[in-house]
Formats: structure tokens, C-alpha cells, sequence
């Protein structure tokens, strides 16, 4: 099974909302709501944004919101902020009951 | 407080087998539900899933490294054990161990380890 798929980079400006895409199939994204977003700062271990599609764990900001249509799911950003720089990764529950990753997203505030 | 530790060696040898040990605190990996994932990833590149051991001692291998992959769990040291064997260059990483699971998301700090001769 390969990586999920995920644009290289998106960039925004301050208070601006970008959208991430991440991009499976039927037998990950499209098949389960078990779909989970990180956010990666350098040298840091993933942080938990969203999950279950759309959940947000408490303490993570409701700027950070999430969706899927289809096989394709979404990390909205709002508000962007500079502290919002960093990596974001999709992952997925897959049919096998294994968990993909995508190939991550750099954000780049302007 | 769910903490998880990441251990084994910085440094190994193309073909040699990596053991890497993660010891947590806070739960008990008898309990049911219980999970802990191991999670790599090689410098400035992705994340990728590798394996997954539960409660009630089922796992789980990535599709493409599970001939090479063995998960163990040791419940009275609260240890979850896992072999890469005939190691590459290309393995170099920084390897986490997590427990995951909906909202349920605790992530070791990594080890860093590096495959060369």
C-alpha cells in the first residue's frame, strides 16, 4: 500500500484559511472515518489535530478543522498564525487494519 | 500520566538486525484496548506506520516491510519489543513508539538510528 497522498507544501498569510488534501483510496481514506491529522514541528514527535475525520482533541484550537468527500480528506486551517508553520501529516486506517500515512505537507506562513 | 521511551542502538551495520525496545508507564498493555504502534521516519521525510501490537497479543505489519518486521509485547515489564532485520541505509531514522487510538494519542520522544558501515 502506498502513502496517502499530500500536496509538498501550501502556504497562506496571516488570518488567511488553507485547505490540505490527503488523497487514498477505497481500502484507506475512502473506506473508514478513522482518518487522523498531526502537526510536526522541527525535531518534534507529531502532535494530534484531529480525529475520526473531524474530532478535535480537547486543548487543539477549533481553527484546525477537518472533513472527507469520497476518498479524499481535509485539514482546513483558519486564521493562519505564524506558530502554524510546520508539517502536516494525513493518516488512515486501512482494510488490512494497518495505518498509512501521507507523504506530508510543509505550511509556510507568508 | 502516559509516558512512552524509545531505546536501542544509535548505530548499526547494513544487514545486521535492529532491536528496539519501548518502555512506557501509565497503562498496561493487558488491558483491553490497549495498543502500541511503532512509527519511523528517515531525515526531513515522511512518517511511516510499521507496527502494531494489542492487548490480546494480535498484530499488525506494514504491507511492504513485514517479512522483515517481528512485534513483541513483555506485559510484567510493560515493554513492547520490536526486530528489523537485514537492515539498509535506507532504514536510517528516527524511530517513535505510540499508543493510538482515536483521541487516545501519546507518542514517544524517538531514537534516532543510523544504518552504516
Amino acid at each position: 500500500q502506498s502513502a496517502l497522498t499530500q500536496p509538498a507544501s501550501v502556504s497562506g498569510s496571516p488570518g488567511q484559511s488553507i485547505i490540505i488534501s490527503c488523497t487514498g483510496s477505497n481500502s484507506d481514506v475512502g473506506g473508514y472515518n478513522y482518518i487522523s491529522w498531526y502537526q510536526q514541528h522541527p525535531g518534534t514527535a507529531p502532535k494530534l489535530l484531529i480525529y475520526n475525520v473531524s474530532q478535535r482533541p480537547s486543548g487543539v484550537s477549533d481553527r484546525f478543522s477537518g472533513s472527507k468527500s469520497g476518498n479524499t480528506a481535509s485539514l482546513t486551517i483558519s486564521g493562519l498564525q505564524a506558530e502554524d508553520e510546520a508539517d502536516y501529516y494525513c493518516s488512515s486506517l486501512t482494510n488490512k487494519n494497518t495505518r498509512l500515512f501521507g507523504g506530508g505537507t510543509k505550511v509556510t506562513v507568508l | 500520566q502516559v509516558t512512552l521511551k524509545e531505546s536501542g542502538p544509535a548505530l548499526v551495520k547494513p544487514t545486521q538486525t535492529l532491536t528496539l525496545t519501548c518502555t512506557f508507564s501509565g497503562f498496561s498493555l493487558s488491558a483491553p484496548g490497549m495498543r502500541v504502534s511503532w512509527i519511523r521516519q528517515p531525515p526531513g521525510k515522511a512518517l511511516e506506520w510499521l507496527a502494531r501490537i494489542d492487548w490480546n497479543d494480535d498484530k499488525f505489519y506494514s504491507t511492504s516491510l513485514k517479512t522483515r518486521l517481528t512485534i513483541s509485547k513483555d506485559t510484567s515489564k510493560n515493554q513492547v519489543v520490536l526486530t528489523m532485520t537485514n537492515m539498509d541505509p535506507v532504514d536510517t531514522g528516527t524511530y517513535y513508539c505510540a499508543r493510538i487510538r482515536g483521541s487516545d494519542d501519546y507518542w514517544g520522544q524517538g531514537t534516532l538510528v543510523t544504518v552504516s558501515s
